[in-house]
């Protein structure tokens, strides 16, 4: 167990949707990133968090938004769906902002139809 | 942007051998991560490291920064290992496209 749970485990739903993805991180952890996996484009960085401020982009689209809140848990959102958005979406949290391991949720699996 | 390369892409071994799975990459870092996916989807962290060697039970991650280039070994393989390896540039935070590794009984 990492520590870090990430809900739901599963969602569907159709293109056009806006869906929420949720995080919590390790207790102590002020970090918390966003990955996606998809089959064609493996894993990709989203988007970092740290202590509420946004620390780093990746390759986030712009109908893609996170925000971390002062409980440190992180909300990743996902608009105007698209069938390629269907992915593996992973949260991990690390204690400080960079140079140390991430503990992975277990992901949430997102199927567009 | 750093180009992250894998080798191999497949590997099938038989428990017990010695396995080594490469990563290079094509601009200078200060740390690379080695990361392992279970079949069921979950990801584990393994190594972050910056120079050297790493040692974890049966598992040594070494990375050359100068020819830019790391190394997971597994000694002892066992069926348990089966698994995809990911290496992760830590800068950019690009990802290999992973080894996929199948230790068979």
């Amino acid at each position: 167990d990492s520590g870090v749970t990430q809900t739901p485990k599963h969602l569907i739903t159709a293109t056009g949707q806006r869906v929420t993805l949720r995080c919590s991180p390790r207790s102590g952890d002020l970090s918390v990133y966003w990955y996606q996996q998809s089959l064609d484009q493996g894993l990709q960085f989203l988007i970092q968090y740290y202590n509420g401020e946004e620390r780093a982009k990746g390759n986030i689209l712009e109908r893609f938004s996170a925000q971390q809140f002062p409980d440190l848990h992180s909300e990743l959102n996902l608009s105007s769906l698209e069938l390629g958005d269907s992915a593996l979406y992973f949260c991990a949290s690390s204690p400080g902002v960079t140079g140390q391991p991430q503990h992975f949720g277990d992901g949430t699996r997102l199927s567009i139809l | 942007k750093n180009e992250v390369e894998q080798s191999p892409q497949n590997l099938t071994a038989q428990e017990g051998e010695f396995i080594t799975i490469n990563c290079s990459y094509s601009v200078g870092i200060s740390a690379l991560h080695w990361l392992q996916q279970h079949p069921g989807g979950g990801i584990v962290s393994l190594f972050m490291l910056s120079s050297g060697k790493k040692k974890h039970g049966r598992l040594i991650a070494t990375i050359n920064i100068q020819e830019k280039h790391s190394s997971l070994h597994i000694t002892a393989s066992h069926p348990r290992d089966s698994a995809v390896y990911i290496c992760a540039v830590k800068d950019d935070m690009r990802f290999g496209a992973g080894t996929r590794l199948t230790v068979k009984p």
